[in-house]
């Protein structure tokens, strides 16, 4: 079946620090990847994107994430955080045939230490 | 602005009762969904659908309902409400055409405390 895995459920940084967040997919065929952002008390909202192209995707916020097709990955990155990125992020797939089957990783709490 | 609205942001209700939740997009996107949100699950898709008329099952669609007669509109009722339905739910909604497919735009949730 398909599944999208976030290893890391939470992960506390200090101001400053690099982040890398981890995402795995179990698809063969070729996909759409994303990654959204869930701020403390609010809805989703979308952080980044990957439809086609340079695997390398800047997002909103100096995010940034790389598609490594052989590695099935979609790993997030910022070199450097701040207190306001405190939130939840997820990770998105949807297989380019299917309109419908997004599948969402289960989540990454993101606590940043001021 | 245009966007997706859901209603009630917040539900108190007790086991057994009906409620329905609204969500209402201005976008004419075709594609809309209904998940629910709990700690240590993530997000679960209830219900989508492709179109006015056409709906589909998610991960979790017991005890749930859901209709779409008109393209914007895609409320969803839990018939009779269990404790266990206690979440936020959170509609989106999705362009499917060309580059844009699969990506979603989501309301503020409905947060829902069934006693």
């Amino acid at each position: 079946a398909q599944s999208v895995s976030q290893h890391n459920h939470h992960v506390i940084l200090s101001e400053a620090a690099s982040l890398e967040l981890g995402c795995n997919y179990s698809y063969g065929g070729t996909v759409n990847l994303f990654w959204y952002v869930q701020y403390p008390g609010q809805h989703l909202q979308l952080l980044l994107k990957y439809f086609s192209g340079d695997p390398l995707v800047k997002g909103i916020k100096g995010f940034e994430a790389e598609f490594i097709k052989s590695k099935f990955s979609f790993n997030l990155r910022k070199p450097s955080v701040q207190w306001s990125d405190t939130a939840e992020y997820f990770c998105a797939v949807i297989p380019y045939s299917s309109a419908s089957k997004i599948i969402f990783g289960s989540g990454t709490r993101l606590s940043i230490r001021p | 602005d245009a966007g997706i609205t859901q209603s009630p942001r917040y539900k108190i209700t007790e086991t057994g009762r009906q409620v329905t939740l609204m969500c209402h997009q201005t976008w004419s996107h075709s594609y809309m969904f209904w998940y629910r949100q709990d700690l240590g699950h993530g997000l679960r898709l209830i219900y989508y659908s492709a179109a006015a008329d056409i709906t589909d099952k998610g991960e979790v669609p017991d005890g749930y309902v859901v209709s779409r007669s008109k393209t914007e509109n895609f409320p969803l009722t839990l018939e009779s409400a269990t404790r266990s339905q206690t979440s936020v739910y959170f509609c989106a909604s999705s362009d499917t055409s060309g580059r844009n497919t699969g990506e979603l735009f989501f309301g503020e949730g409905s947060r829902l405390t069934v006693l």
